[in-house]
């Protein structure tokens, strides 16, 4: 079953806006991901947070985890026309497994 | 992606007929993935290993077995192959134990079953 789900599924912005994603998971976990694909290619990871943080972040990137909730966002700030790719939230578990979600498309118009 | 790739990119094979995919990494890591990315399901897991010769299961490992005999190769056989096994098949390595490891991604393979 999946672990990690996205919300919303699908989201289109203009360049410069911000996009925020939301996932979910049901188990507890070590670590939740994040990654983005590209049409066509393989993930590229973007960031990792622990289960004892609550925040991080990289660069436009700013990421929450609140595991009481058993949620996360992805914030992805002024984005860009090449931000235009599906995202993925993945969870890690005690046996060093990622699962993932279902994966949210984002298009930046320019 | 750097360090790691699978052969064949793309693969056509009828029914019936045996399938195996290669996984190749030049880093050295020591768990290696396969997942398989079906519309509308995201990726699961299907088999990992995490050394020479261990491996376990994933959450749709029917139909698939798996084999590990060096670090850097990690082999998908798809025993008999069926029309539901038609999907892009990708490999991930993961270094582990550093301070923000993430899963590094082949490019993956289609594979097409007809």
């Amino acid at each position: 079953s999946q672990q990690g789900e996205e919300d919303p599924q699908a989201l289109s912005i203009q360049e410069g806006e911000n996009a925020t994603m939301n996932c979910s998971y049901k188990t507890s976990i070590n670590n939740l991901q994040w990654y983005r694909q590209n049409s066509g290619r393989g993930l590229v990871h973007l960031i990792l947070i622990r289960s004892n943080e609550r925040e991080k972040h990289s660069g436009r990137l700013r990421v929450t985890l609140d595991t009481s909730k058993k949620s996360s966002s992805l914030l992805i700030t002024a984005s860009r026309a090449a931000d235009t790719a599906s995202y993925f939230c993945a969870t890690e578990d005690g046996n060093n497994r990622l699962a993932f979600g279902k994966g949210n498309q984002v298009v930046v118009i320019p | 992606d750097a360090g790691i790739t699978q052969s064949p990119r793309h693969k056509v094979t009828e029914t019936g007929t045996p399938v195996t995919l290669r996984c190749h990494q030049t880093e050295n890591h020591r768990y290696m993935y396969w997942y398989r990315q079906d519309p509308g399901h995201g990726l699961r897991l299907i088999h990992y290993s995490y050394g020479v010769k261990d491996t376990d299961k994933g959450e749709v490992s029917d139909g698939y077995s798996v084999s590990r005999s060096k670090t850097e190769d990690f082999l998908l056989t798809l025993e008999s192959a069926t029309s539901s096994q038609t999907s892009v098949y990708f490999c991930a390595i993961s270094p582990r134990g550093q301070d923000n490891y993430g899963y590094t991604f082949g490019s993956g393979t289609r594979l097409t079953v007809v």
